[in-house]
């Protein structure tokens, strides 16, 4: 079955940098864009950024333009998210996505970032 | 970028009941908007995609409708666990965009 499995959070000073990876199992990762979602403490959902499984052109939200970099490899089954810059709003869980069509078929189970000095 | 407004924000409810949760955009969707299903300390889980089309796994007491910028979830028979928090999403513009949730809670 479809497995994401996120890591690599954890607490980190403003302006720093962190770097989240997901690795997928049970299908074929290479097949399928994919997606980082956050959610703030007791907030919504938020998209973050997407990247194509050609490895075309990404996008993401504004406020994560110019210091995150969403990336893949397609031969270790594995999403990055390099997080530069980060600032206290960073904070939330980020959860890897599968797409399906733009919408988000299969989740991880998240990963904890806490940006705080 | 596409604004969604669900309402309401909790809807009190007892099991059997049904629910009717609105999601309502800044702009025409057309057909493509999807519902989340969020259980407390979990990932979301994708319930419905192109408004009424059930994903993989969910049960039929689950329906998607509308149109355009109005769109509704119903829940028929809410069974326990049917109690979390449901989100709208829509996928026409970059960014995609979520509603803010609606909580189905336990009267």
């Amino acid at each position: 079955q479809v497995q994401l499995v996120e890591s690599g959070g954890g607490v980190v000073q403003p302006g720093r940098s962190l770097r989240l990876s997901c690795a997928a199992s049970g299908f074929s990762f290479s097949k399928y864009a994919m997606h980082w979602v956050r959610q703030a403490p007791g907030k919504g959902l938020e998209w973050v950024a997407v990247m194509p499984n050609d490895e075309t052109t990404s996008h993401y939200i504004d406020s994560v333009k110019g210091r995150f970099t969403i990336s893949r490899d397609n031969s270790r089954n594995t999403l990055y998210l390099q997080m530069n810059s980060l600032r206290t709003e960073d904070t939330a869980v980020y959860f890897c996505a599968r797409d399906l069509r733009y919408y988000f078929d299969s989740w991880g189970q998240g990963t904890q970032v806490t940006v705080s000095s | 970028e596409i604004v969604l407004t669900q309402s309401p924000a909790t809807l009190s409810l007892s099991p059997g009941e049904s629910a009717t949760l609105s999601c309502r955009a800044s702009q025409s969707l057309g057909n493509y908007l999807a519902w989340y299903q969020q259980r407390p300390g979990q990932a979301p889980r994708l319930l419905i995609y192109d408004v009424s089309n059930r994903a993989t796994g969910t049960p039929a007491r689950f329906s998607g409708s509308g149109s355009g910028t109005d769109f509704t979830l119903t829940i028929s028979n809410l069974e326990p666990e049917d109690f979390a928090v449901y989100y709208c999403q829509q996928r026409t513009n970059w960014a995609l965009t979520f509603g803010g949730g609606t909580k189905v809670e336990i009267k």
